[in-house]
């Protein structure tokens, strides 16, 4: 089956340290999403893509975190400098949205946990 | 507001019985899908089920089915015959609009909070 690939799968870092979370959709997808998972927030967008252009970054905190999409086959999230608050589990998620896929759903990673002290 | 409403943090059901874990969800688009995600322990996301709003069916796959109730908002997880197996998270989302109505703009999932369920032996 295709997957989504994150890497890493764990990251710890200290506090003001550049982290670098990257993701490979599946091959075809044309939207790539970055949702954030922390216990008291749920999940959040952080920021989508479809065919490499940015939509909506509009849930992450511009200051410090950007998302980019260098080619069809990653997706980076950086964080520079990361705080404390910043712990969570990033999820990477593709999918196909066009004419006629409305039911697809998206297919995540496994996430990165990312800790920072 | 909430777009999706999972009012149960928590649900307990026995091997081999049913289980229907709440989901509702507002919206005032016409055309949207409804959307079922178990995360085990491990982490990882699995994608369940889909419901389209204009489906009059109720959605099922295997063991799970979807009772979708569209005037109430309403589109509720049920799980059959449980497994232990089945303990994991699970999450209701939302996807609003259809591609010929949003287009480039289409695609974002909204969650809920999550319900986390437990199978007993």
């Amino acid at each position: 089956d295709a997957r989504v690939t994150q890497t890493p799968r764990h990251k710890v870092t200290e506090m003001g340290q550049e982290v670098t979370m990257r993701c490979q959709p599946i091959l075809g997808h044309n939207t790539v999403f970055w949702y954030r998972q922390t216990m008291m927030q749920g999940l959040e967008l952080l920021a989508y893509f479809r065919n490499r252009a940015p939509l909506d970054d509009s849930g992450m905190p511009k200051d410090r975190f950007s998302a980019e999409m260098p080619d069809a086959t990653l997706a980076t999230l950086k964080i520079q400098p990361s705080e404390p608050r910043d712990s969570a589990v990033y999820f990477c998620a593709s999918g196909l949205v066009n004419r006629g896929t409305d039911n697809s759903p998206l297919h995540f990673g496994n996430g990165t946990r990312l800790t920072v002290t | 507001a909430q777009k999706i409403t999972q009012t149960q943090p928590g649900m307990f059901v026995q091997e081999k019985e049913a289980v229907t874990l709440d989901c509702t969800y507002d919206t005032s688009d016409q055309s949207y899908g409804l959307f079922w995600y178990k995360q085990p322990s491990s982490g990882e996301m699995i994608f369940l089920i889909y419901q389209g709003s204009y489906d009059e069916q109720n959605a099922t796959e295997g063991r799970y089915s979807l009772n979708f109730q569209k005037a109430r908002k309403s589109a509720n997880l049920v799980i059959s015959a449980s497994q232990l197996g089945d303990s994991a998270m699970y999450f209701c989302a939302m996807r609003e609009g259809r591609f010929e109505d949003r287009g480039s703009t289409l695609g974002r999932l909204y969650f809920g909070r999550g319900t986390q369920l437990t199978v007993w032996p």
